[in-house]
């Protein structure tokens, strides 16, 4: 089974703040994603990468940015964070191979006041 | 569009009945498989189930789906609900993006 890291856990930080999350995953799989979980909206992609170096839009990128460094570790960035930000935001990957599975990280937790 | 929906956001049922969560999608893919994830209080999600084929019944920890594409539902059930089943579920799709089109949840709530 994967193995899918987040850090940190919990973040507070205050409006106008540069926060930057991070993931990393082991299991040599070739795609990771970046979620975040609201109650009443569900889970919602921000944003997902095929390999080092690419990335791909998800459904809800404004104020996002993303940067896969490795093969395992892929990042998101909020450069000007605002309340609206504040959520659960989990990282997944997948194999890109046949499995179409998730696995996803145990989340972080991000406050903006 | 894709898209998944989930009619219940909570479910309440008493320990020991059946319970059984509504699943139905759109897509214009040829899909590839389906999956339901349960998510505890303060875990990750998780995949419960996972389903390609059509008409084939799919179990794990008691729990069963079977995908319909004539009906476009993938319902999730279970014979006699247990204190522990209580937590988040998602349906959700792969088509051949890569992506998974999550539905919006239903919470099941099993009480004594």
């Amino acid at each position: 089974e994967a193995a899918v890291t987040q850090s940190p856990r919990n973040k507070v930080t205050v409006t106008g703040g540069n926060v930057t999350l991070s993931c990393r995953q082991t299991n040599s799989h070739n795609y990771m994603y970046w979620y975040r979980q609201d109650t009443g909206h569900g889970l919602r992609l921000i944003h997902y990468s095929y390999g080092a170096g690419n990335l791909q839009i998800g459904d809800v990128p404004d104020g996002y940015k993303a940067t896969r460094t490795t093969q395992e570790d892929f990042f998101l960035l909020l450069e000007l964070a605002s309340p609206s930000q504040t959520s659960l935001y989990f990282c997944a990957s997948s194999s890109g191979t046949g499995v179409y599975e998730q696995y996803f990280g145990p989340g972080t937790r991000l406050t903006v006041l | 569009g894709d898209s998944v929906t989930q009619t219940e956001g909570l479910v309440t049922v008493t320990e020991g009945l059946p319970v059984k969560l509504n699943c139905t999608y759109q897509t214009t893919y040829l899909t590839i498989a389906f999956f339901w994830y349960v998510q505890y209080l303060n875990e990750a999600p998780q995949v419960l189930l996972r389903s390609s084929t059509d008409n084939k019944r799919t179990e794990h920890q008691g729990f069963h789906a079977t995908l319909h594409k004539s009906s476009s539902s993938f319902h999730l059930q279970k014979s006699s609900a247990q204190l522990s089943d209580s937590a988040l579920y998602y349906c959700a799709l792969a088509g051949n993006t890569r992506k998974l089109i999550f539905g919006l949840g239903t919470t099941l709530q099993v009480q004594p």
